[in-house]
């Protein structure tokens, strides 16, 4: 199965900082067809996971542009710039280019 | 707008099996693979199964193979998780997904004699 490490395991910033969460997978993300299929969600407190990125680097429908992401074959990166109180939660990669998909561990953004 | 509702979660005993439905609206149902994804209390979140739009082709972790199955209605949009011989560690909330890109909001299921 593929691993998939995420860091920081949590971070607390203060309203208007940027942050910046990073997802190593133990093989390359990248599928026979071409594509890297990686995705980054938010898990807002109480709430059901949405979809922020998907294929590394694409913004889902509706999301701010403040969050961007970044990367390839095997180490990717979420960033989001001027964090917003909206913003707090926890962050999760997942991979779905190799089955089983597998996600990572999750990164717990507070509010300073 | 894309929906997709959960039901048929709850408390039932370990070895017992339980059925879980997820109605989907606003989109095209048979044209995409959906899958279910799990969320024990207090972890993160596991990929279960995946079903392709046909429903032609299932994909399972191994935790759950053949105690599983996964399956669709196209013609009623509705996407099923058959869950037996369940034990405890198969407690968690369960999510319907279009891809990861839209979420049910879940239902739980608690193992527990």
């Amino acid at each position: 199965d593929v691993v998939m490490t995420q860091t920081p395991p949590s971070l607390s910033v203060a309203i208007g900082q940027s942050v910046s969460i990073s997802c190593k997978s133990s093989q390359s993300l990248v599928h026979s067809d071409g594509k890297t299929y990686l995705n980054w969600l938010l898990q807002n407190p109480g709430q059901s996971p949405k979809r922020l990125i998907y294929q590394v680097s694409n913004l889902g429908s509706g999301v701010p542009d403040r969050f961007s992401g970044t990367g390839s074959e095997k180490d990717f990166t979420l960033k989001i710039s001027r964090v917003e109180a909206e913003d707090l939660g926890v962050y999760h990669c997942v991979q779905a280019t190799h089955v089983p998909h597998t996600f990572g561990s999750g990164t717990k953004l507070e509010i300073k | 707008e894309v929906q997709l509702v959960e039901s048929g979660g709850g408390l039932v005993q370990p070895g017992r099996s339980l059925k879980l439905s997820c109605a989907a609206s606003g989109f095209t149902f048979s044209n995409y693979y959906m899958a279910w994804v799990r969320q024990a209390p207090t972890k993160g979140l596991e990929w279960v199964a995946s079903i392709t739009n046909s429903g032609g082709s299932t994909y399972y972790r191994d935790s759950v193979k053949g105690r599983f199955t996964i399956s669709r209605d196209n013609a009623k949009s509705t996407l099923y998780l058959q869950m037996d011989s369940l034990r405890s560690e198969d407690t968690a909330t369960y999510y319907c997904s279009l891809q990861f890109a839209y979420w049910g909001q879940g239902t739980l299921v608690t193992v527990s004699s």
